[in-house]
C-alpha cells in the first residue's frame, strides 16, 4: 500500500513569491492534515479537512495561506506570497476519519527555502 | 501553555544500551498519547499509541511506552538500542478530540555510538 506522497520534496524561492505544495493521501483515508514543522520544533497542525470540508483551519495564516482538497482525495497548500519566516517542512498526514482513529500517517514533507 | 513537553533535546546513548525518553504532558483528563520517530528526509512514523487500558503499551521496533497518570508522564523506553535507532523521536497527544489534532513536544533527538 502507498503511502502518503508529498510533492515537492523540496522547494527554494524568491521573499514575495507564490508557492503550491501538494499531497495526495494514503486511498481511503477520509482526513487529511497538514502540518507545519520549523526547525527544532514538533509539527503544528495548519489544516484539517474530512473529506473536501475544511473542518479546522484556526491556525491557517488567512491572509497568505490557503488550501484546498477536491473532490476529497488530493489536497493542495498555497503561499502567497512567501515571506522569510515561511521557510520550514510542510507535512502532509492522512488518517481513516473514523470515531477514535486517531492514527495519522505522514508523508516526507515539502522543505520550503525562502531566500 | 505547552501541552506536551519533551525535557531533553538530545541524547547520546551507546549502541546496545537501554534508553528511556522523556515525555510529560499538561492535562486534566488522560489524553490520547503517540510517540513517533522521524529519521532524517523521512515523515513521522508512529511507534506506539495508547488510548486506554493496560498502561504498558508495545510499539514496533521493539520500543515501549508507559503511561504513569500521577506523574502526568509517557516515556518511551527500548531494552538495547541499535544504530538504526539514531533520529528524532517527538511525544504527541489529542487534546480534544473533537479537534483530532495532534499536539507534539519539541522533539528529542537520540544520537547511538557504536
Amino acid at each position: 500500500e502507498a503511502g502518503v506522497v508529498q510533492s515537492p520534496r523540496y522547494k527554494i524561492i524568491e521573499k514575495k513569491q507564490p508557492v503550491a505544495f501538494w499531497c495526495n493521501p494514503i486511498s481511503g483515508h477520509n482526513t487529511l492534515y497538514w502540518y507545519l514543522q520549523n526547525l527544532g520544533q514538533g509539527p503544528e497542525l495548519l489544516i484539517r479537512y474530512e473529506n473536501e470540508e475544511a473542518v479546522d483551519d484556526s491556525q491557517l495564516p488567512k491572509d497568505r495561506f490557503s488550501a484546498e482538497r477536491l473532490k476529497g482525495v488530493d489536497s493542495t497548500l498555497k503561499i502567497q506570497p512567501a515571506e522569510l519566516g515561511d521557510s520550514a517542512v510542510y507535512l502532509c498526514a492522512s488518517s481513516l476519519g473514523q470515531a477514535f482513529s486517531y492514527e495519522q500517517y505522514f508523508g516526507p514533507g515539502t522543505r520550503l527555502t525562502v531566500t | 501553555a505547552q501541552s506536551v513537553t519533551q525535557p531533553d533535546i538530545h541524547i547520546t546513548v551507546s549502541e546496545g544500551a537501554s534508553l528511556e525518553l522523556r515525555c510529560n504532558y499538561s492535562y486534566g483528563a488522560t489524553p490520547y498519547l503517540f510517540w513517533y520517530v522521524q529519521s532524517p528526509g523521512q515523515g513521522l512514523q508512529l511507534l506506539l499509541k495508547y488510548f486506554s487500558g493496560d498502561t504498558l503499551v508495545q510499539g514496533i521496533k521493539g520500543f515501549e511506552a508507559e503511561f504513569k497518570r500521577s506523574q502526568s508522564s509517557f516515556n518511551l523506553r527500548k531494552p538495547s538500542v541499535h544504530w538504526s535507532d539514531a533520529a528524532e523521536y517527538f511525544c504527541a497527544v489529542v487534546r480534544d478530540t473533537g479537534r483530532r489534532a495532534l499536539t507534539f513536544g519539541s522533539g528529542t533527538r537520540l544520537q547511538v555510538q557504536p
